[in-house]
């Protein structure tokens, strides 16, 4: 079974608004929360990334928010743009080898 | 740096055959894996390797078969072809300073498909 849950699976966004995708994991052993985005045709590249002793961390207009005692955590796009049309996948790993992806948010952003 | 490169980008195999995915990194990165992508699942762990030599199951192990015999090359084997197997092959290494293998950086993809 998916030991990272992903949601919700797609969102239509405008030019402008924030985009939210939430993410809720089970195995406390996790101790590292990476976001990776993909386009069309493409691999998968790494966006943001968190440890559980941070609330927060942002770079430009990606946000992540961690609940460590929730077990949730979760990606917020500011200002969200065209550009930022693709599939984005939440992750956990507990060390090598155990790095369990989330099922994915297919992201739409309208003009 | 080429980064992470893969070979075939797409196949199409009949039910039993065999053939070969081929991964390599020019990064000298010590970790690598072999992911699959199917809609609605993300991507899911076959096998992964953390140096020449050694390699190890993942999540979806089997019918593929993996050896690294080199830093740099990463191989993925189908056994007998099988249309569940029908996805796209994602293979990945991570730098020296990930810790936790959750720093990956990812080839193009080979998409197979098996009739």
């Amino acid at each position: 079974q998916q030991q990272v849950k992903q949601s919700p699976q797609s969102l239509i966004v405008q030019k402008g608004g924030i985009s939210i995708i939430n993410c809720a994991y089970e195995n406390t052993a996790f101790d590292y929360f990476p976001w990776y985005q993909q386009f069309p045709g493409k691999g998968p590249a790494l966006l943001i990334a968190i440890r559980p002793d941070v609330s927060e961390k942002k770079e430009g207009r990606f946000t992540i928010s961690f609940n460590k005692s929730a077990k949730q955590f979760s990606l917020h796009i500011m200002d969200s743009q065209p550009g930022d049309s693709a599939t984005y996948f939440c992750a956990a790993s507990g060390g090598w080898g155990k790095l369990q992806f989330g099922a994915g948010t297919q992201v739409v952003v309208t003009p | 740096n080429a980064g992470v490169t893969q070979t075939p980008k797409f196949q199409v195999l009949k039910t039993g055959q065999s053939m070969t995915l081929q991964c390599a990194q020019d990064m000298n990165h010590e970790y690598m894996s072999w992911y699959r992508q199917d809609p609605g699942m993300g991507l899911r762990l076959i096998h992964y390797s953390v140096g020449a030599g050694i390699t190890d199951q993942g999540e979806v192990p089997n019918g593929y078969n993996v050896s690294r015999s080199t830093t740099e090359d990463f191989p993925l084997r189908l056994l007998s072809a099988a249309p569940s197997q029908t996805s796209v092959y994602f293979c990945a290494s991570s730098p020296p300073g990930d810790t936790r293998g959750g720093t990956q950086y990812f080839g193009p993809g080979t998409r197979l498909l098996v009739l």
